[in-house]
């Protein structure tokens, strides 16, 4: 069992409309949850970070947690073209505390 | 003032050379990181040092062998290169590791695309 899942996609959303990526992680303690977007050719840049269940926004982009569904996503609201990427779901586990992380959806936004 | 630099950003060679790749962040992190991401986008971590210790060692060939001359550096040397050795090899930055407080959001270098022919 892969210890950080996401569907690989492709995810596509016609312009202005919610585009909602999900994730999955398989060890209970972890505690640190994180979402980075990675444009073609370029690195991973991290633009949310979760901590607690619930939900935090920030802009246009909302990370809900709940740990007892060892469940995490990201929805990005109002979507734009600018916003086709693959976005990365990472979660801190591990003794050695290391990010682990799923392999990505690739998201299009349709003009 | 880039926060997390690498060097060189393409490196084209062949089997059998030895290359090096050069990593270093001004942000004044304990912990830096080597990853690499195949073709199909996975990205795997390698190795992780936090101040100049090396914390994490995944199973990867004794041909790669990571140096932290401090910890703002985190430099990577691979021997008698592969074809399969083909990737993007990224470096990555964080406050926390292991035994140190703090935030452990990464962030990463701009990549070092490396062709094996």
């Amino acid at each position: 069992q892969k210890e950080v899942e996401q569907n690989s996609g492709p995810l596509s959303v016609p312009e202005g409309a919610i585009a909602s990526l999900n994730c999955t992680y398989s060890d209970r303690v972890s505690q640190s949850f994180f979402w980075y977007r990675q444009y073609s050719g370029k690195s991973p840049e991290l633009i949310m970070s979760i901590y607690s269940n619930g939900d935090k926004e920030d802009g246009r982009f909302t990370a809900q947690l709940n740990k007892a569904s060892q469940y995490v996503s990201l929805l990005i609201r109002d979507s734009q073209p600018s916003d086709s990427a693959t976005y990365l779901c990472a979660v801190v586990s591990g003794s050695a505390r290391q990010l682990t992380f799923g392999s990505g959806t690739q998201l299009t936004v349709l003009p | 003032d880039t926060a997390v630099s690498q060097t060189p950003k393409y490196l084209v060679t062949q089997m059998g050379n030895d290359k090096s790749i050069k990593c270093e962040q001004n942000l004044g992190h304990d912990t830096m990181y080597w990853y690499k991401q195949d073709s199909k986008k996975f990205l795997k971590i390698m190795f992780s040092y936090n101040n100049k210790e090396l914390i994490i060692n995944e199973t990867v060939p004794n041909r790669f062998s990571p140096k932290s001359p401090d910890k703002a550096h985190l430099n990577l040397h691979i021997n008698s290169l592969e074809l399969g050795d083909s990737a993007v090899y990224f470096c990555a930055s964080s406050q926390a590791g292991r035994g140190v407080a703090g935030s452990y959001e990464q962030y990463f270098g701009p990549g070092t695309r490396l062709t094996v022919t």
